[in-house]
């Protein structure tokens, strides 16, 4: 079955310019997590999403927002850009129950802001 | 390719050879720890997880051990092959809603052949 797919995979924006990722989650997977990865920080959690509610937060400015639709896919919005918002921003989505705890991660969109 | 991170811990192991990546996590209260590993220009991909009652867990060709007392997990990698070289990144998380992954720093393997 197909992957967690994000668009753009990569994207230059401006300061001050606001930016909107998408992630199309695994069928049937409908809790989706965002995530920020930078070589100084590492991987921060972002949001998580589950039948279109935001249910958990990152430690993040409100310029980082999100939603999920009815069909699980999701967006992050991120306004009035900043140079360290520079980073790879992952999606990832999960089937709830199971035994695998894991999340499945797209590949990314890497944003750069100049 | 992307650089996933520029002061990572590196670990260099010769082809054929066993590696073992360690990993100090925070939260006592994780009820759940999972290995994933990185390579350049992709997401993490899922190795390995092991529930908080266990202590070992073993994969194909991986094996992941959990020592609670000193909040300590290890990721044991059997036969490398240069395939395994990538960013090995670990993660704990809680159950009941609280679907929030927490990640330790990463190591980066490089297998010399």
């Amino acid at each position: 079955k197909a992957g967690v797919t994000q668009t753009p995979r990569y994207l230059i924006k401006t300061r001050g310019q606001q930016v909107t990722l998408s992630c199309s989650p695994i069928s049937g997977h409908r809790s989706v997590s965002w995530y920020q990865q930078t070589p100084g920080q590492g991987l921060q959690f972002l949001f998580e999403y589950f039948s279109e509610t935001q249910r958990n937060k990152g430690n993040f400015p409100g310029r980082f927002s999100g939603r999920q639709f009815s069909n699980s896919r999701s967006e992050m919005n991120v306004s009035t850009l900043e140079l360290g918002d520079s980073a790879l921003y992952l999606c990832a989505s999960k089937s709830l129950g199971g035994t695998n705890y894991g999340y499945t991660f797209g590949s990314g969109t890497r944003l750069t802001v100049v | 390719g992307e650089s996933v991170g520029l002061h990572l811990p590196t670990l260099s192991v010769q082809e054929g050879d066993n590696s073992i990546i360690n990993c100090a996590y925070s939260n006592s209260a994780s009820d759940y720890f999972i290995w994933y590993k990185q390579e350049s220009g992709k997401g993490p991909q899922f190795i390995i997880d092991i529930r908080s009652n266990m202590d070992k867990r073993q994969g194909q060709r991986v094996t992941v051990l959990l020592n609670k007392t000193v909040k300590h997990l290890s990721l044991q990698i059997a036969a490398t092959q240069p395939g395994d070289s990538a960013v090995y990144f670990c993660a704990w998380g809680s159950n009941f809603g609280n679907e929030k992954l927490t990640f330790g720093t990463g190591t980066r393997l490089t297998i010399i052949p």
